[in-house]
């Protein structure tokens, strides 16, 4: 059973940093990996999504990895602002299911 | 093209009582898939539809609970004698194809059971 985690549950950094957040799958035979976006009291927003077969995918100043046989995955941050502060969750799509199973969220806290 | 239409976004019931939750895809999706997230929780998949057909159920409860997609209006997920343990974010996503990996997500609802 595809277990996904993500640690820290809670980030708060100075405004400007570099910043990774981390997610872990138990079952590597992952179909794609998607991380989103969660503001309080509103919807998910997909920020990048990782094929299988791909390493990582860039978005702007965001920069998602994958590594299947560690069971791992990363969403890099660069130059972070106030803007980002939301909660960041990780989803793991298996094989051609469509299901998503989901992390728990780093709740991220970008100060001033 | 508007995105994934929920309504409401808040709904307060009490125990006892019917929920609906209403749910339009985007244009030219024909693919609903409904989660809930409870509070301090992920997201757990409920139930995945076709239009006027339900693919998948398996993150249903067994009672209570029940999901349409008609031929024409919005996806509905129903939840008879809520209780306060329904209350929850109810969310819903759309794509235009089971292959196709990207799902948009709504803003979902959020019901209150007192």
């Amino acid at each position: 059973k595809q277990e996904v985690t993500q640690i820290p549950a809670a980030l708060s950094v100075p405004e400007g940093e570099n910043l990774v957040l981390n997610c872990s799958f138990t079952d590597s035979a992952i179909y794609n990996l998607q991380w989103f976006r969660q503001d309080p009291g509103k919807g998910l927003t997909s920020l990048l999504l990782i094929q299988s077969s791909q390493r990582e995918q860039t978005s702007g100043r965001l920069n998602a990895s994958l590594d299947k046989s560690s069971g791992r995955s990363t969403l890099y941050i660069a130059a972070s602002q106030p803007g980002d502060s939301a909660t960041y969750l990780c989803a793991a799509s298996m094989d051609s299911n469509y299901q998503l199973i989901w992390g728990a969220g780093t709740k991220l806290i970008i100060k001033p | 093209n508007a995105g994934v239409m929920q309504n409401p976004r808040h709904l307060v019931r009490r125990r006892g009582q019917e929920a609906r939750l209403r749910c339009s895809p985007m244009k030219g999706h024909s693919h609903v898939y409904w989660y809930r997230q409870l509070p301090e929780e992920g997201l757990k998949f409920m139930v995945y539809l076709q239009k006027e057909n339900i693919i998948d159920e398996s993150g249903m409860p067994k009672e209570r609970f029940s999901a349409e997609f008609p031929k024409e209006g919005p996806s509905i997920l129903r939840i008879q004698q809520v209780v306060r343990g329904d209350s929850a974010a109810y969310f819903c996503a759309s794509s235009p194809s089971r292959q196709d990996p990207k799902a948009f997500f709504g803003q979902g609802t959020r019901l209150t059971v007192v």
